[in-house]
């Protein structure tokens, strides 16, 4: 079975930084490209950062380059995302998610984990 | 970066009946390999999200068949036949095609 749990989040200041963890297991984590989706309160879907490690591809979002920082480690099956310099938008829950097929579709995702930004 | 828009952005349904929901892209989503990555999700309260439908119409395992996709190009449309309780939720398309990855804002289908 396929899981993916992320942990990590908390409360930061702005311009503070945390570092998400995002632990995969049930199938071949260095095969599947892997991606942060995040999601504001109430608000929708934004994708974040974007890791290929067989292929050796990363891709961020305007919002966070430069200041997020996406990488794996294949050994330990899990995920990561280093966050800096964090800002009051950045305040989301943050989700780790599958890629699969290519890019046919985001087929498995986290329960997520929350970041809130605050002073 | 490649916008997808959503309409309608909330849609009361009455349990049974059909509902819609169209997506149209800023620029065309096929890919250089022919093919087009545009997929739906649907996002119970609460819940992370859940693929439903993947390349336009192919709808992912365990995903009930009153759920189907169509479109090409530009246009895009999810619809489930008879709405059920468990339905209820925010659902989104999303493009893959380009990157940054892009989702509509959302569709909220509630029960009449």
């Amino acid at each position: 079975e396929v899981q993916l749990v992320e942990s990590g989040g908390g409360l930061a200041q702005p311009g503070g930084s945390l570092r998400l963890s995002c632990a995969a297991s049930g199938f071949s984590f260095s095969t599947y490209p892997m991606i942060w989706v995040r999601q504001a309160p109430g608000r929708g879907l934004e994708w974040v950062a974007y890791i290929s490690t067989r292929f050796s591809i990363i891709h961020y979002a305007d919002s966070v380059k430069g200041r997020f920082t996406i990488s794996s480690d294949n050994a330990k099956t899990s995920l990561f995302l280093q966050v800096n310099s964090l800002r009051d938008e950045d305040t989301a829950v943050y989700y780790c998610a599958r890629v699969w097929q290519g890019n046919s579709g985001v087929d498995y995702w986290g329960q997520g984990t929350l970041v809130t930004v605050s002073s | 970066d490649i916008v997808m828009t959503q309409t309608p952005l909330s849609s009361p349904v009455t349990l049974g009946q059909p509902a819609s929901i169209s997506c149209r892209s800023s620029q065309s989503l096929v890919f250089s390999d022919g093919n087009t990555y545009l997929s739906w999700l649907q996002q119970r309260p609460g819940q992370p999200p859940r693929l439903l439908i993947y390349k336009i119409s192919n709808r992912f395992s365990g995903v009930p068949d009153r759920f189907s996709g169509s479109g090409a190009g530009t246009d895009f449309t999810l619809k489930i036949s008879r709405v059920e309780a468990e339905d209820v939720g925010v659902y989104y398309c999303m493009q893959a095609t380009q990157f940054p990855y892009t989702f509509g804002q959302g569709t909220k289908l509630e029960i009449k």
